[in-house]
């Protein structure tokens, strides 16, 4: 069965510094996103992205982060000048044209010291 | 606005014994109605959904949901917990197949 897969599975920054998560979707999917989850708390919504550009973001994705689908199958999430409240799991996601239904990455837990 | 509250962050039961875990949402049309598992240090796993047609939807390992719109609730069940079910359960509403509100998730415990 196809599965989304998410690298890396876990990463440990310095405050201050960029990290890349990457992501590599369903073939068939067309929309993806991006979600959080910090410690003990609710699952949150970060982005959509919809050919090639942003469909939708929520106040957490401010100009801290960007996304990106450089080669047509990664999608990646930057996060520039981490802080220490962006230690979290973050999940890709990815649904098909006409689905309603999405599926979700392993995760990728970040922990910023 | 669409939002889901899940009561019970914890719930505890025996081996054998039944599951209900509660879900109830807000929206402003018919949704779509998901429950997801997550399993220790892995992410997101489809269980059930509604979107259309019976109300009584069946998911894998045993676990059944009803959506009940008099009540906007989307319980979740399973007769006869096991070992396995151990897990963070998470409960999902979408008004647009496009995006997906959770709640706060229930931390199910089985006692052995």
């Amino acid at each position: 069965e196809p599965e989304v897969t998410q690298t890396p599975s876990h990463q440990v920054t310095q405050m201050g510094q960029e990290v890349i998560l990457r992501c590599v979707p369903i073939s068939n999917h067309l929309y993806f996103y991006w979600y959080r989850q910090i410690l003990g708390q609710k699952v949150e919504f970060l982005v959509s992205f919809y050919n090639n550009e942003i469909s939708e973001k929520s106040e957490i994705f401010d100009d801290q982060f960007s996304v990106e689908r450089p080669d047509g199958s990664n999608f990646t999430l930057k996060i520039r000048s981490t802080k220490l409240e962006d230690s979290a799991m973050y999940f890709c996601a990815g649904r098909e044209s006409g689905g309603n239904t999405i599926y979700f990455g392993e995760g990728s837990w970040l922990t910023v010291v | 606005a669409q939002s889901v509250t899940q009561l019970g962050s914890h719930v505890s039961v025996s081996e054998g014994a039944l599951v209900l875990l509660r879900c109830n949402y807000s929206s402003s049309v018919p949704p779509y109605l998901f429950w997801y598992v997550q399993y220790p240090n892995q992410g997101l796993q489809l269980l059930l959904k509604y979107t259309t047609g019976a109300t009584l939807v069946k998911g894998i390992n045993g676990f059944e949901a009803e959506f009940k719109k008099s009540e906007t609730s989307f319980h979740l069940t399973k007769p006869s917990a096991h070992m396995s079910d151990a897990a963070e359960y998470f409960c999902a509403v979408s008004e647009d197949g496009n995006q997906f509100y959770f709640g706060t998730g229930t931390s199910l415990t089985v006692i052995p």
